[in-house]
């Protein structure tokens, strides 16, 4: 066990809509990331926060946002979904106060848009 | 190297082979390498975290080296067991804000 809780496990929602992926940190760590992985894909960075602060951005849609919470966790708000929007997302986290350390990895929630 | 590459992409081995796999990163704006091991149905885990050039980290049956100045890391496996077939990912953490991006992955099957 990681110590990082993602919720909800699967999420299966139609073209359009939008969702939330919650995401609670390991107890401690201040930085929290968010990855997709879609198919044959590997992990795509999306974005970080530090803090409650957006520290670094990948290659996130504009559709897409995410905010770090004053209690650490964070949320990524996926909006207008595609079928293209379908992958395992992954929220990580890490100290951020110590140097080298590695990402502990939730479970990932599994998005299937129809 | 732009971005992070992994190869081979997969791998058979038998068990009791050793084997290795490469890991090529941007040699500039390095602050360090990471190595996880991805097992189907779970999350990523940490295996290594890796700074220095010349650095050598080793856990049980599997170390790596790190070669900062060319760009790249080396993860082998001593004699494999079935347990080892995961996908290998190692990531480049370019420092300063920590975007740390993940190569595609090198998928062992080690077959009994």
């Amino acid at each position: 066990d990681s110590g990082v809780t993602q919720t909800p496990k699967h999420l299966i929602t139609a073209t359009g809509q939008r969702v939330t992926l919650r995401c609670s940190p390991r107890s401690g760590d201040l930085s929290v990331y968010w990855y997709q992985q879609s198919l044959d894909q590997g992990l795509q960075f999306l974005i970080q926060y530090y803090n409650g602060e957006e520290r670094a951005k990948g290659n996130i849609l504009e559709r897409f946002s995410a905010q770090q919470f004053p209690d650490l966790h964070s949320e990524l708000n996926l909006s207008s979904l595609e079928l293209g929007d379908s992958a395992l997302y992954f929220c990580a986290s890490s100290p951020g106060t110590v140097e080298n350390s590695p990402l502990h990895f939730g479970n990932g929630t599994r998005l299937t848009v129809t | 190297i732009l971005n992070v590459e992994q190869s081979p992409q997969s791998l058979h081995v038998q068990e009791g082979d050793s084997t290795n796999f490469t890991c090529s990163f941007p040699s500039s704006n390095f602050y360090a390498l990471h190595w996880y091991r991805w097992e189907t149905a779970k999350s990523p885990e940490a295996l290594f975290v890796m700074t220095l050039n010349g650095d050598e980290k080793k856990k049980g049956r599997i170390s790596a080296t790190l070669n900062t100045k060319e760009g790249y890391s080396y993860l082998y496996i001593k004699g494999s067991q079935p347990e080892d077939s995961a996908t290998y990912l190692c990531a480049s953490d370019s420092g300063g804000y920590q975007k740390v991006t993940f190569g595609i992955g090198t998928k062992l099957q080690v077959i009994p």
